[in-house]
């Protein structure tokens, strides 16, 4: 089945700068490329998603691109703000769900240094 | 319009007890999925749901765990003989449909812990 290996675990980083977190997945079928949010006590938001037929996908200050080559992908976010503040975990599918589910990294955890 | 929603937020229960879990997926999605997220863990994909039917059972833990759906809404996951390694939020997340690449929305979970 699919793994996804998602780097750095924690990431520090000052209000204001630039913040990037990488995923590498195993399966190259996989063709949904999602990106979730979480704070403390609540669940899983995506904030961000890629299908395999696009290189790279902006929102404001959070870019993700793919490298279907390399089966990697990576999440970009500029200008932090401490709201940014919180677990990024990425995930990757086949079909966006159905019988295989996503498949998650394990997370990073963005700190945001005033 | 209303999120997933499931209940309940918190429950501790003791070893070898039962517990259900409940959701309420976003109303007219048809697919709903379960997962399971242990501490300083990713997100464990336990099973899915079309409509009412589950095709495939196998990412379940253990014969301990089943679920089901009724009326293409609502979810209860069932936890029987608890045990400690059981203890992880549980969060369930619905969908439009399963045909395509489709955003799953997260509902908020249930922290179980097993004593």
């Amino acid at each position: 089945g699919e793994n996804v290996e998602q780097h750095p675990s924690t990431l520090s980083v000052q209000e204001g700068d630039s913040a990037v977190i990488k995923c590498t997945y195993s399966d190259s079928a996989s063709n949904y490329f999602p990106w979730y949010k979480q704070e403390l006590g609540k669940g899983p938001q995506l904030i961000i998603d890629i299908r395999s037929n696009v290189g790279e996908k902006k929102d404001q200050r959070i870019a993700v691109t793919l490298n279907k080559t390399a089966k990697h992908f990576s999440l970009h976010i500029t200008e932090t703000q401490p709201e940014d503040s919180a677990v990024y975990f990425c995930a990757a599918s086949i079909f966006g769900g159905g019988a295989d589910g996503l498949t998650f990294g394990k997370g990073t955890h963005l700190i945001i240094q005033p | 319009g209303a999120g997933v929603s499931q209940s309940p937020s918190n429950k501790v229960t003791e070893k070898g007890k039962d517990v259900e879990l409940r959701c309420d997926p976003i109303s007219g999605h048809t697919a709903l999925y379960w997962y399971r997220q242990s501490l300083g863990q990713g997100l464990e994909f336990l099973i899915y749901f079309q409509g009412n039917s589950a095709p495939d059972k196998s990412g379940l833990p253990s014969d301990r765990f089943s679920a089901e759906r009724t009326g293409g809404s609502v979810s209860t996951l069932t936890i029987q003989r608890t045990q400690q390694e059981d203890s992880a939020v549980y969060l369930c997340a619905s969908s439009l449909d399963f045909t395509g690449q489709e955003t799953q929305y997260f509902g908020p979970g249930t922290r179980l812990l097993v004593l």
